[in-house]
């Protein structure tokens, strides 16, 4: 199986300022198509997870610039310019290249 | 709109089975596939496995193998998940997901499943 692990926070993050999470998977999410197999999800307090990233970089439908998300084959960077209390949540990375479909861990963004 | 309704919360014993279901309406239900994922109390995702509404075919996570019957019915635009055996392992939330394509866009709210005596 794929392992997906994800870096911490140094909660609580100041209003306003940028955080990044960090995710690294246990082999390569880069498909001979050119395709990065690397989504990410916010799930707020108490709510369903919610699509924010695919394709490690594309945004999904609705979801604002202030995120954006990087990498390479094996190590992947989601990025929140100019965090607001709306951002409160755990994050998760998820690998889509193969079965079984494995998460990370989640990393948890508490706002000051 | 998509939308993914699930059943309520269930209350089961120990060693019993509960089915849950996830019902699906603002697509054509047959044209995606869709997953169940589980996650415990306080803790992260973990998927369970797919199915494709239009055939049947089916997809599961080893360690759900033996736990989880994924089901879809096409009459009633409506996905299914058995799981059996219960213990207080399998107190949990599930959650239906639709996949387009290679990424979950929409969820259902989630079934709350406490197993207990």
């Amino acid at each position: 199986d794929i392992v997906m692990t994800q870096g911490a926070l140094p909660n609580p993050v100041p209003s306003g300022e940028s955080a990044s999470i960090t995710c690294q998977s246990s082999k390569s999410l880069l498909h001979s198509n050119g395709k990065t197999y690397l989504n990410w999800y916010l799930q707020r307090p108490g709510q369903s997870p919610q699509l924010l990233i695919y394709w490690m970089s594309t945004r999904a439908s609705g979801v604002s610039d202030r995120f954006s998300g990087s990498g390479s084959g094996t190590d992947f960077t989601l990025k929140i310019s100019s965090v607001e209390a709306e951002d409160v949540g755990v994050y998760y990375c998820q690998q889509f290249l193969e079965y079984p479909l494995t998460f990370g861990s989640g990393t948890k963004l508490e706002i000051k | 709109e998509v939308l993914l309704q699930q059943s309520g919360a269930e209350l089961v014993r120990p060693g019993s089975s509960v089915k849950i279901s996830c019902k699906a309406s603002g697509y054509t239900f047959t044209d995606y596939y869709m997953h169940w994922v589980k996650q415990r109390p306080e803790q992260g995702l973990v998927w369970i496995g797919r199915i494709n509404p239009a055939n049947g075919n089916t997809v599961y996570a080893e360690k759900f193998k033996s736990k989880a019957t994924l089901t879809a019915d096409k009459s009633s635009n409506t996905a299914y998940m058995q799981l059996s055996s219960l213990t207080s392992e399998d107190t949990a939330t599930y959650f239906c997901t639709r996949i387009d394509y290679s990424y979950f866009d929409y969820w259902g709210q989630g079934v709350m499943v406490t197993v207990s005596s």
